[in-house]
């Protein structure tokens, strides 16, 4: 298996619901990522885990809230979004965490519309 | 604080035709440099992975060079075809071997039949 799965595919929320976004990667990887990328933009980096270990924040804010059951699993909840939250979400996906030096697999990505 | 570069941002090509993707960097000092593939909606597919130490990586058609004293990267593309029609990034670690990677603002390429 050399795929990182996301799911939904597509996410259709309102300000007021709380949903989550799910990835799945079966190959060992150690490190798992959550980019954010709108429109036209290249994708933006939000969280980071390493071991199962929250490792970087990139200052998002905290109705983003990201969780790692264990290695192979990586959960983004939402709750309150705003319209501007809406955008593309994709997971990563590497062996470790120094992903300079390791190819990063990504997810096809999240479609999120907050109405 | 490294800013990557890409021009073009659109080309477009006959079938047929070799062509090249730049990528520029402002801090010469990084670990690696990856191009990246794009489709309309999708996600990222790693094409090519160069370590500091590499001038070149090939994979099939393709042939990405690293020149790391000019902060400069190539994509070559050889015999393009319409299914080679994406959006290339590069993206380089933000410092060291950094997980933080920093991403051009791609090159949208058409491969006309």
């Amino acid at each position: 298996d050399t795929e990182v799965t996301q799911t939904p595919k597509h996410l259709v929320m309102g300000m007021t619901n709380k949903k989550s976004l799910k990835c799945e990667q079966h190959m060992g990887h150690r490190a798992m990522y959550w980019y954010k990328q709108k429109a036209k933009k290249p994708p933006e980096l939000m969280f980071v885990y390493s071991y199962e270990k929250l490792s970087i924040n990139e200052s998002v804010p905290s109705r983003f809230s990201p969780e790692c059951p264990n290695s192979s699993l990586l959960n983004l909840h939402l709750h309150a979004l705003q319209p501007e939250d809406s955008a593309l979400y994709l997971c990563a996906s590497s062996l470790s965490r120094t992903a300079g030096a390791n190819v990063l697999t990504f997810g096809a990505g999240s479609r999120l519309t907050v109405l | 604080k490294q800013e990557v570069t890409q021009i073009p941002a659109a080309l477009s090509v006959p079938e047929g035709e070799n062509l090249v993707l730049n990528c520029s960097f402002t801090d010469s000092a990084i670990y690696n440099l990856q191009w990246f593939r794009q489709d309309p909606g999708k996600g990222l597919t790693s094409l090519l992975l160069i370590q500091s130490s590499q001038r070149e990586q090939t994979s099939g058609r393709l042939n990405a060079s690293l020149d790391k004293s000019s902060g400069r990267s190539t994509l070559y593309i050889a015999a393009s075809q319409p299914g080679d029609s994406a959006t290339y990034l590069c993206a380089v670690p933000t410092q060291g071997g950094s997980e933080k990677l920093v991403f051009g603002k791609g090159t949208k390429l058409t491969v006309n039949p």
